[in-house]
């Protein structure tokens, strides 16, 4: 079965430390993966997606990067974290039942302080 | 641009209404419509999936309708309980691809 893996769960930064986010993704052959951000008061956005290894397209401008090192991994990073970066960040996969249904992981929360 | 607004943004009911979610779209050119269940802190939970040639989908207590000329779907849960309280989210793709648009979320509690 299909599964997201994401970590860490919660996390609390200083302003202008760095960010990493990791996604790990089993039980699809579905290669596109999806971060999405929940801000306060601001519900879900688009923020990267990812049709293979080394190939990421940005929907938003924004302090943040991603990368796809390996096909079931993708990561979300930041040299220098903003007060606004704060938010809950989830990784998706497509089930591959229907086009635009997303399986989504547990998320990762971020605060920075 | 796609815009999804779910109307009302709370929602409190004593456990056994029957209640209505409201969700509405600005681009009726939809492949299809998701409904997703978030409970506090967690990810998001799939709860139903309404094609664009469908109008209505339901598993168990819950029944999703689709209008696409009117750019509506409404969630109905019937008989509700406790354990229903959660945010409800509905969303639609916006390409051929599955990168989704997200309504503003309705926030349901229901009182035992």
């Amino acid at each position: 079965s299909q599964t997201i893996h994401q970590w860490p769960a919660t996390l609390v930064q200083p302003v202008g430390s760095p960010l990493s986010l990791e996604c790990t993704v089993e039980g699809t052959s579905n290669p596109n993966l999806y971060w999405y951000r929940q801000a306060a008061g601001r519900g879900l956005q688009l923020l990267f997606y990812s049709v293979g290894i080394g190939q990421i397209s940005s929907e938003v401008p924004q302090n943040l990067s991603a990368s796809r090192p390996q096909d079931r991994q993708f990561i979300l990073s930041s040299k220098k974290l903003l007060l606004s970066d704060s938010g809950f960040y989830l990784c998706a996969s497509p089930t591959g039942r229907a086009p635009g249904e997303l399986f989504f992981g547990e998320g990762s929360r971020l605060t920075v302080l | 641009k796609q815009e999804v607004t779910q109307i009302p943004a709370a929602l409190s009911v004593p456990e056994g209404e029957n209640l209505v979610l409201n969700c509405s779209f600005t681009d009726s050119a939809i492949y299809n419509l998701q409904w997703f269940r978030q409970d506090p802190g967690k990810g998001l939970t799939s709860l139903l999936l309404i094609q664009s040639s469908q109008r209505e989908q339901t598993s168990g207590r819950l029944n999703a309708s689709l209008d696409k000329s009117s750019g509506r779907s409404t969630l109905y849960i019937a008989a509700s309980q406790p354990g229903d309280s959660a945010t409800y989210l509905c969303a639609v793709p916006y390409n051929a691809g599955n990168m989704l648009t997200f309504g503003g979320g309705t926030r349901l509690m229901v009182k035992p």
